[in-house]
């Protein structure tokens, strides 16, 4: 079945510089990648999402890619702020049908 | 206010009693979802459903059970038979259209069993 891959598990950047995170997935099917950040004791929130007929989606300071042929999504975070510290979850499906597969999570710390 | 609803936010329980936690949403939703998450982890997939009166198993079933007899409700039973039940538990909905399947979460629900 469907595997996603997120790397890396935690990462600590400069508040102001940015932050990317990287996620592969094994179904070449798949064609829906959502980002997901959850904030302490909270349920996660989709803050951007992207689809296969899609290279490149921006939203302020986020931004996804999407490279189909490598089968690999990265989220990119620019001038990161304080409020970006949270977990990061990316996922991939097949479509409305079909089942989120979530990847591990990665922590983000942005220092002060 | 539409959004997904989930109570208790703090859960206490005996080892050997069941427990139900609620999900409810107003977002007419048509796929609703449980999630557990243990510390550090990922979201492992519990049960879902697509429409009402059905459910399918996900990856971690075992110990669970739900039922879904409205679109708005979607409860999830821990019973004793679930090993390790003290976790995060999380609630999702969708609707099942192409464009639309962005799924919606609560709050969750952290269960403590003793």
């Amino acid at each position: 079945g469907e595997n996603v891959e997120q790397h890396p598990s935690t990462l600590s950047v400069q508040e102001g510089d940015s932050a990317v995170i990287k996620c592969t997935y094994s179904d070449s099917a798949s064609n829906y990648f959502p980002w997901y950040k959850q904030e302490l004791g909270k349920g996660p929130q989709l803050i951007i999402d992207i689809r296969s007929n899609v290279g490149e989606k921006k939203d302020q300071r986020i931004a996804v890619t999407l490279n189909k042929t490598a089968k690999h999504f990265s989220l990119h975070i620019t001038e990161t702020q304080p409020e970006d510290s949270a977990v990061y979850f990316c996922a991939a499906s097949k479509g409305s049908n079909y089942q989120l597969i979530w990847g591990a999570g990665t922590k983000l710390i942005i220092k002060p | 206010d539409g959004g997904i609803t989930q109570s208790p936010k703090y859960l206490f329980r005996k080892e050997g009693q069941n427990v139900t936690l609620s999900c409810e949403q107003n977002l007419n939703h048509d796929a609703m979802y449980w999630y557990r998450q243990d510390p550090g982890q990922g979201l492992r997939l519990i049960y879902y459903s697509q429409i009402v009166n059905d459910f399918q198993k996900g990856d971690i079933a075992e110990g669970y059970s739900v039922s879904r007899e409205k679109k708005e409700s979607f409860p999830l039973t821990v019973t004793s038979a679930q090993k390790n039940p003290t976790a995060f538990y999380l609630c999702a909905s969708t609707y099942r259209t192409s464009g639309r399947d962005e799924q919606y979460f609560g709050p969750g629900t952290r269960l403590t069993v003793t």
